[in-house]
């Protein structure tokens, strides 16, 4: 069985300073991770994803994650937030018998901006 | 492309009414899933599909059926809607590929669901 944690359902940070979501998986076996967007009132979008490639992953807007086997973490990091990144992220982590038709998600980070 | 879409955007149903659920993609993608998404439980699978045919269960499948005759549909059936069930649905589709070849999946608008 696999799971994602997600510390912290809010998340509130300055305009300009670092954005750090977390993530923690579970996985009996190598994972693939996935780090998605919801915007309000529509579906999810994809920012990155690791699949045993590189473990430092770039994603778009600005995004990028670690994949930490160590830690068992992949936290998702952006330099300098932006007003137009307040939404809600979700990880997610699927394993490498299968692609990504079956994710299992965590329960999301709401992030805000401060102006 | 349209990507994936979802009807209706918004459904009230009475306790023990039926309705399906419609997904469609324009993209000839192999996969196919359903997920809820409930306040402070994140997505959970339903149901996916790896083609037309095939189908199989995902964590909370009780009280939905689907089915894929074709590479574009899937639809989700509720038998006998509960109130259990009000919840936001999502489909969603990606072509195939296991490890480096793991594909992007899209994710349609969403179908709110109000079971009274």
């Amino acid at each position: 069985a696999q799971s994602v944690t997600q510390l912290g359902s809010h998340v509130s940070v300055s305009e300009g300073a670092l954005v750090l979501l977390r993530c923690n998986y579970s996985s009996s076996v190598p994972p693939y991770l996935f780090w998605y967007v919801q915007y309000p009132n529509q579906g999810l979008q994809l920012l990155l994803k690791y699949t045993s490639a590189a473990t430092l992953v770039k994603g778009i807007n600005g995004f990028e994650a670690e994949f930490k086997k160590s830690e068992t973490s992949f936290h998702l990091t952006k330099p300098s937030a932006h007003m137009s990144d307040a939404a809600e992220y979700f990880c997610a982590v699927s394993d490498q018998n299968f692609g990504n038709e079956k994710l299992t998600f965590g329960t999301g980070t709401r992030l805000t901006i401060i102006p | 492309n349209a990507g994936v879409t979802q009807t209706p955007k918004f459904q009230v149903l009475k306790t023990g009414q039926s309705m399906t659920l419609q997904c469609a993609q324009d993209m000839n993608h192999e996969y196919m899933s359903w997920y809820r998404q409930d306040p402070g439980m994140g997505l959970r699978l339903i149901h996916y599909s790896v083609g037309a045919g095939i189908t199989d269960q995902g964590e909370v499948p009780n009280g939905y059926n689907v089915s894929r005759s074709t590479t574009e549909d899937f639809p989700l059936r509720l038998l006998s809607a509960a109130p259990s069930q009000t919840s936001v649905y999502f489909c969603a589709s990606s072509s195939s590929g296991t490890g480096i070849r793991v594909e992007t999946q899209y994710f349609g608008p969403g179908t709110r669901l109000l079971v009274l």
